[in-house]
């Protein structure tokens, strides 16, 4: 079975300074890992992805997570918020059995203060 | 790019109106999902289509069906539209294959008076 858990409902940073959004998973399955972004009243947009090849992904925007599988985490970073990162993220697992099941994450909205 | 785009972005219809939701996918992708997103519940899946006249229920299909006769378009019918289908609407599309990356239109949000 698969789950994801988002650790924070709400995250608040300075403008400039580093975001950390957090995400747990399991699986009973090699994982395929995804970060999107939304914005007030628009559909949700790719991030990045893991798909078991490198264990740090970059995508885009700055953004990077690392796959750590012994913690079974897939952490969001960025060294420096900017004001238009102010958005909800979702972190997505899906399992790669064959089946076309995705779960999402319950979000976490980044606040990015002036 | 993916570009997958959605019929219309805000949608009124009154109660007991068959209403249809549109998504176009420029991607040539076999997979295409329709999910509505609520506050609190997140994104629930409704239908997934695998392949052209293909369709699978999601987790919460009822009072949904779905027609997918051209493999770049999926709609999603609303049969008798109530109130308390007032949601926003999220149409995906995947390339073949699972634990593939979703690409996600604009959104309809969509109102039932």
């Amino acid at each position: 079975a698969q789950s994801v858990t988002q650790l924070d409902s709400h995250v608040s940073v300075s403008e400039g300074t580093p975001v950390l959004l957090r995400c747990n998973y399991s699986s009973s399955y090699s994982p395929s890992l995804f970060w999107y972004v939304q914005h007030p009243n628009k559909g949700l947009q790719l991030l990045l992805k893991y798909t078991s090849a490198a264990t740090l992904v970059k995508g885009i925007n700055g953004f990077e997570a690392e796959f750590k599988k012994s913690e079974t985490s897939f952490h969001l970073t960025k060294p420096s918020a900017h004001m238009s990162d102010a958005a909800e993220y979702f972190c997505v697992v899906s399992d790669n059995s064959g089946t076309y099941k995705y779960i999402f994450g319950t979000g976490t909205r980044l606040k990015v203060l002036a | 790019d993916v570009k997958v785009t959605q019929s219309s972005r805000y949608l009124v219809k009154r109660t007991g109106e068959k209403v249809f939701l549109e998504c176009v996918q420029d991607m040539d992708h076999e997979n295409m999902f329709w999910y509505r997103q609520d506050p609190g519940l997140g994104l629930r899946l409704i239908y997934f289509s695998y392949d052209v006249k293909m369709k699978e229920k999601g987790d919460i299909p009822e009072g949904y069906s779905v027609s997918r006769e051209k493999k770049e378009r999926f709609s999603l019918i609303l049969e008798s539209a109530s109130t308390n289908q007032t949601s926003m609407y999220l149409c995906a599309s995947s390339a073949p294959g699972t634990g593939r990356a979703q690409y996600f239109g604009p959104g309809t949000r969509l109102l039932v008076l």
